[in-house]
Formats: C-alpha cells, structure tokens, sequence
C-alpha cells in the first residue's frame, strides 16, 4: 500500500464547477499537508500549505484536512479553464525536508 | 531567468551509457533534491542534499549518484543508463524542514533507448 493515495483522474469538469480532489494517507504522523499544481511541461508549484487538522482558504481554493479519516481535499469554486493542470498532495513529517507526494490528479476544465 | 535551472530540457541516450543532469539555482537555499515523476508513481525521490557535505539516499537511489559542487549546484549522474530510468527527472531546492516550499525546475525529459 502506498502512503499517499491519489485518484489519478483525468477529471473533466465544465467551467464554472466546484471541483473536489482529494488524497488519503496511511502515516498518521505526517504533519503539513500540501497542494502542487503542475502545469504541462513545467515543474510543480506550491499552491496551498495547511499545518495539522483543519481548513484553509485563499481566493477560490480552500484546502481541508481531517487527520482523523486521514484524508486531504482541494476544493476549486468557479473553476476555469487556466486551472486545467495536474495537481499533486504531498505530505510531509515534522521537520523532516522528505515530501511524500501523491500521483496527481489530472484537471481538465473546459469552456 | 528561472529560480532552478535544469539542464538539459530533453535527452535521448542509449542503453549503457553515462549521462549526468545538472541543476542550478540561485535561491540560495541549502537544500536541493531531485525527483523522478513516472506515470501513476508520482514524483519519487532519488537524493537530496542539505548542504555541500550532505548527501543522502532517497526512496530510489539505486542506479543513480549525485555530486553537489557548490551550495548552487547539484547534479545526477547515470553510470550506466537502462530502459526503464526513462522518465522525467525534477531537481528542487527548500529553504529546510518539512513545512517550507520546494520549488522545483522545469524538469528533463530523459529517454534511455
């Protein structure tokens, strides 16, 4: 089993959708949970950080994580086509510089 | 100019061959690590460094070396590449510790024929 789960997609989704993409884990112990977007041909990019159990929103991503279920989300409201890319969770333990990542889910939003 | 510059962007190479990828970047960040990202693996990581006297192994290290020559650079090496270390190679540079960004370069296409 792999430590991070992640439905590779590729998700469809028409412009103007909410769009839920999610992780899941199996090391209780990790710490900081994070969104990469990672667009064709380019390297990955933080997108949003969150520490331990609980929400976070910047403009129309809000990241959740519930260390109990073990289970990471990205919720994308009003989706756009620029936000076509792939994006990765990655996980990590306290103070250790080891990111775990998931594979990816790949977005596709269409006009 | 990018943060983390990868070089080359693509290469084709023949079974048994030696190849070395290099990375630099002018982050001034201690920490530099490369990733191989496959199809339905994800990104994995090979080696990472946290300064010029550090190195360590990780998940997937066999059938690869790497050197940091200054606190910018940091390259991998193929000794002797095969068919399935095909894939696209990431090098990343962090500030330190788990709860900071890796920023990572623009990646390089590897093909081992």
């Amino acid at each position: 089993q792999k430590e991070v789960e992640q439905d590779p997609g590729p998700l469809s989704v028409p412009e103007g959708a909410i769009v839920s993409l999610n992780c899941t884990y199996s090391n209780s112990a990790f710490q900081y949970f994070m969104w990469y977007r990672q667009y064709s041909r380019k390297g990955p990019e933080l997108l949003m950080y969150t520490y331990s159990s609980g929400n976070k929103e910047d403009g129309r991503f809000t990241a959740q994580v519930d260390k109990s279920s073990k289970y990471i989300s990205l919720f994308i409201r009003d989706s756009q086509p620029s936000d076509s890319a792939t994006y990765l969770c990655a996980m990590s333990l306290y103070n250790t510089d080891k990111l775990i990542f998931g594979t990816g889910t790949r977005l596709q939003v269409f006009p | 100019d990018a943060d983390v510059t990868q070089t080359p962007r693509n290469r084709i190479t023949k079974t048994g061959k030696r190849i070395m990828l290099e990375c630099s970047q002018t982050k001034g960040h201690d920490r530099m690590y490369w990733y191989r990202q496959d199809p339905g693996l994800g990104l994995r990581l090979i080696y990472y460094s946290f300064d010029v006297k550090d190195i360590n192994k990780g998940e997937i290290s066999d059938g690869y070396s790497v050197s940091r020559q200054a606190q910018a650079k940091f390259s991998l090496s193929l000794e002797s590449a095969i068919p399935n270390q095909t894939a696209l190679y990431f090098c990343a540079t962090s500030d330190g510790g788990g709860n900071t960004e890796a920023f990572f370069g623009q990646g390089t296409r590897l093909t081992v024929v």
